[in-house]
């Protein structure tokens, strides 16, 4: 059975900060792999999908990187703002006919002014 | 546009009420998932309509009711909850039943007196 696991639970940084937030899963066998954000009492926004074939993906100051074979991903955000404090959750596709989301419970960023 | 919107924002309901959760999206998706969501806690998925036929059923209890009328509605009808159905209700949508990448709606938040 797939898990995911999100580390650290929680991270404060100061704002201007390049930050690191960190994913890894048990069953390399992943389709794909997708990261969130939730801020507090609200829907999951989509911020980067990686596909198992690609490295890599960017959008503006985002970057996650995927390692399939040693079951990591990290999401890398540069230069963080206020407006970046929100939970950030990690979900793979997987499981041979089974297509869903496995997520991690995710990491409480908070950037401080 | 990639919007799932989801009616209503907040529901109270007591334990014999019957309700309805509501979800829309008009990005042409042929997938569209309900799941639920505990505080501090990951989503968790309940149902996914492919084509609007119901594939799966993660064994969720029957007082939980979903319909698909047309391909771009979700309704979720609800009956008879305990308070422990109380939860952020999440409506997500996808090209189709696979792989792809899921867009989320904000959620509807319930809660069961």
């Amino acid at each position: 059975k797939q898990e995911v696991t999100q580390i650290p639970a929680a991270l404060s940084v100061p704002e201007g900060e390049n930050l690191v937030l960190n994913c890894s899963f048990t069953d390399s066998a992943i389709y794909n792999l997708q990261w969130f954000r939730q801020d507090p009492g609200k829907g999951l926004t989509s911020l980067l999908l990686i596909q198992s074939s690609q490295r890599e993906q960017t959008s503006g100051r985002l970057n996650a990187s995927l390692d399939k074979s040693s079951g990591r991903s990290t999401l890398y955000i540069a230069a963080s703002q206020p407006g970046d404090s929100a939970t950030y959750l990690c979900a793979v596709f997987s499981g041979a006919g089974s297509y869903q989301l496995t997520f991690g419970k995710g990491t409480k960023l908070s950037v401080i002014p | 546009d990639t919007e799932v919107t989801q009616t209503p924002k907040h529901l109270v309901m007591g334990m014999t009420n019957k309700k309805s959760l509501k979800c829309e999206q008009h990005m042409g998706h042929r997938a569209m998932y309900w799941y639920k969501q505990k505080a501090k806690k990951p989503p968790e998925l309940m149902f996914v309509y492919s084509y609007e036929k119901l594939s799966i059923n993660e064994s969720v209890p029957s007082r939980f009711s979903p319909e698909c009328p047309n391909s771009s509605l979700l309704n979720l009808h609800l009956h008879a909850l305990q308070p422990e159905d109380s939860a952020l209700y999440l409506c997500a949508s996808s090209h189709a039943d696979g792989a792809y990448e899921q867009y989320f709606g904000p959620g509807t938040r319930l809660t069961v007196t």
